[in-house]
Order: structure tokens, then C-alpha cells, then sequence
């Protein structure tokens, strides 16, 4: 399980503040995963990225911008936070080797307060 | 539309009881249908998939075609169970994952 890393765990900012969130993995999947857990949504996808310096928006990726200039991370940066970005971010990889769905591997989150 | 719907958002038994979590799934083509389970203070983990037909800590699910569900079964629940169980789809050909929003069972002694 220590294959995949998030750093903060914790963090509190407040409106209009850049953050980032940084998310390490360190099998070498290609696939690489943005979900943000909100409750009565379920997990949500924010962004993916198929391999280096290849991402792709999810269902919610407004307010969000992502990059992935190595395999082994894909940080998520809130370029001007607002209330509404208060939730329980959880990064994923996959291998993507297979052509078809494969399991997803979850950091441990990083719980985001904006004040 | 591509959507995964679990209309429980809290199911709780007693040990021993049979438990049922319910997936419906709305997608036109040939989804992949995956169990993902958060127990507490640990991270979310797949429990099973479709395609794999296997039955993982006693837990099944069947995929119904015709009713579009993917539910999750148990005959004799755990208290080890409790947890967040959260269905999802990946559309096909794809690595995405479309979640639920998921259904908190709580087993009681």
C-alpha cells in the first residue's frame, strides 16, 4: 500500500489561495487518477492522465488544473480555491496494460478545508 | 447517460443476516462493474469484480443485463463488514470509473 503516497493528509487554506496536492506512486502505472469524495456524490473523477504529459478531464475538473511530466506523479493544484472545493481528495493508478478495466490502487486521501 | 445509482445510502443488520447492497447501472454498451470497499481508516480497495466471477470474504454479484444491477450479496453478514461499499463502471475500453455514491452497512452484534 505504500506504493501510492498523497501529501498533505491535511490542509487548510482559504478562499483564493493557490494549492497543491501531490499525489506519488511509485509502480510505474500509466494510469494515474484525481477523485474528490464529497458526501450524497459518491467519488467523483477531477482529472486522469493515461501517461506522461497525457491528462484528460473528468466529470468535474472546473477550478482544477493537473500535470503529469513523470510517470510517478500527478500533482492537483486549485488555482484559486473557493468553499466549494472543501472535500476528500483521494489520487488512483492503475497499469493500464491490459486494454480493459483494471483495479484502481488508492492513496490514502488528503482531507482539504478552504476557509 | 452514463450513471451508477445506489439508492441505500445506509443498510444496517445484525450478524448473521443476510445482506443485499444494491447497483443499478445505466450504460449502453458493455460496462465493466467493480465492488470498491472503504473500511474505516483504511483506503478505499476493490472488493470484486464481474469479470472475475469470484467470491471475495464471502461477499458475490451477478450481473443482470436485463435489470442492469450489479448487487452485492452476502449471506451471513459481519460485524467486519461495516464499511462504505461504493459500485462502479468502467465505460468500455477505458480505465475511468464511474462511482456510486455509495451505501455505509453497519453489522451489529
Amino acid at each position: 500500500d505504500a506504493g501510492i503516497t498523497q501529501s498533505p493528509r491535511y490542509k487548510i487554506t482559504e478562499t483564493g489561495r493557490q494549492v497543491t496536492l501531490m499525489c506519488h506512486q511509485t509502480w510505474s502505472h500509466s494510469y494515474m487518477f484525481w477523485y474528490r469524495q464529497d458526501l450524497g456524490h459518491g467519488l467523483r473523477l477531477i482529472y486522469y492522465s493515461a501517461a506522461a504529459d497525457i491528462t484528460d478531464k473528468g466529470e468535474v475538473p472546473d477550478g482544477y488544473v493537473v500535470s503529469r511530466s513523470k510517470t510517478e506523479n500527478f500533482p492537483l493544484t486549485l488555482e484559486s480555491a473557493t468553499r466549494s472545493q472543501t472535500s476528500v481528495y483521494f489520487c488512483a493508478s492503475t497499469p493500464g496494460t491490459s486494454g480493459s478495466a483494471e483495479t484502481q490502487y488508492f492513496g490514502p486521501g488528503t482531507r482539504l478545508l478552504v476557509l | 447517460a452514463q450513471r451508477v445509482t445506489q439508492p441505500e445510502k445506509l443498510l444496517s443488520v445484525f450478524k448473521g443476516a443476510p445482506v443485499e447492497l444494491k447497483c443499478n447501472y445505466s450504460y449502453s454498451g458493455s460496462p465493466e462493474l467493480f465492488w470498491y470497499v472503504q473500511y474505516s481508516r483504511q483506503r478505499l480497495q476493490l472488493l470484486l469484480r464481474h469479470i472475475s466471477r469470484e467470491s471475495i470474504k464471502g461477499f458475490t454479484a451477478d450481473l443482470n443485463k436485463g435489470e442492469t444491477s450489479f448487487h452485492l450479496k452476502k449471506p451471513f453478514a459481519q460485524e467486519e463488514d461495516s464499511a462504505m461499499y461504493y459500485c462502479a463502471l468502467s465505460p468500455y475500453n477505458t480505465d475511468k470509473l464511474i462511482f456510486g455514491t455509495g451505501t455505509r452497512l453497519q453489522v451489529f452484534p
